[in-house]
């Protein structure tokens, strides 16, 4: 069974850092490309960042360029978000999906929540 | 960036009622297209992927059709768990783009 498990939200002030992550089992994580969505209080949802099954290749939304690393460990199966310059614009859910590069999405995590607020 | 409308932004209905929900891409996108379902509080569930291909487990009522720009999805009986929010989503170019959701209320 595919799981999907984040970690790391929180609240934070703007202009400081978080880090998420993502524990994956059920799958050989090294073998797919991952991803990460957002979805803000009550909107709809938006893609974040991908990155290749290899982490060769990495992509961003515009509005998180330059301020968000997406990284991945295939030794731990662990998918990573660094965030830092965050603005209240980034407060959302943060879902953490299978897929991307690009492609659907066929499995997400439960989501952590991201809260940006002084 | 693809831009993609749905359209009703929501719709109520009736259990046992066909219901559709489009989504038209500011360009064309092949099949590259995906439709979500995701109740309140939960994560989104992947329904149909490459327009038209029903994923495991999701039952047949659902169904997805179109190619090029404009798409749908289509719930032929719905049942009291369809009431949810869908979402339509392009993976044709980075960066990937969804829908602005459809809400299916109860009538």
């Amino acid at each position: 069974e595919v799981q999907l498990l984040e970690s790391g939200g929180g609240l934070v002030q703007p202009g400081e850092s978080l880090r998420l992550s993502c524990a994956a089992s059920g799958f050989t994580f090294s073998s797919y490309a991952m991803s990460w969505v957002r979805q803000a209080p009550g909107k709809g949802l938006e893609w974040v960042s991908a990155i290749s099954s290899s982490a060769y290749n990495t992509y961003y939304a515009d509005s998180v360029k330059g301020r968000f690393t997406i990284s991945r460990d295939s030794s731990e199966n662990t998918l990573n978000l660094q965030m830092n310059s965050l603005r209240a614009e980034d407060t959302a859910i943060y879902y953490c999906v299978k897929g991307g590069l690009p492609d659907y999405f066929d499995y997400w995590g439960q989501g952590t929540l991201v809260t940006v607020s002084s | 960036a693809i831009q993609l409308t749905q359209s009703p932004s929501s719709l109520s209905a009736s259990v046992g009622d066909r219901v559709s929900v489009t989504c038209r891409a500011s360009q064309g996108l092949s099949s590259a297209l995906a439709w979500y379902q995701q109740r309140p509080g939960k994560a989104p569930k992947l329904l149909i992927s490459d327009a038209s291909n029903l994923e495991s487990g999701v039952p047949s009522r659902f169904s997805g059709s179109g190619s090029g720009t404009d798409f749908t999805l289509t719930i032929s009986s719905l049942q009291p768990e369809d009431f949810a929010t869908y979402y339509c989503q392009q993976f044709n170019a980075y960066p990937i783009t969804f829908g602005q959701g459809t809400r299916l209320e109860i009538k």
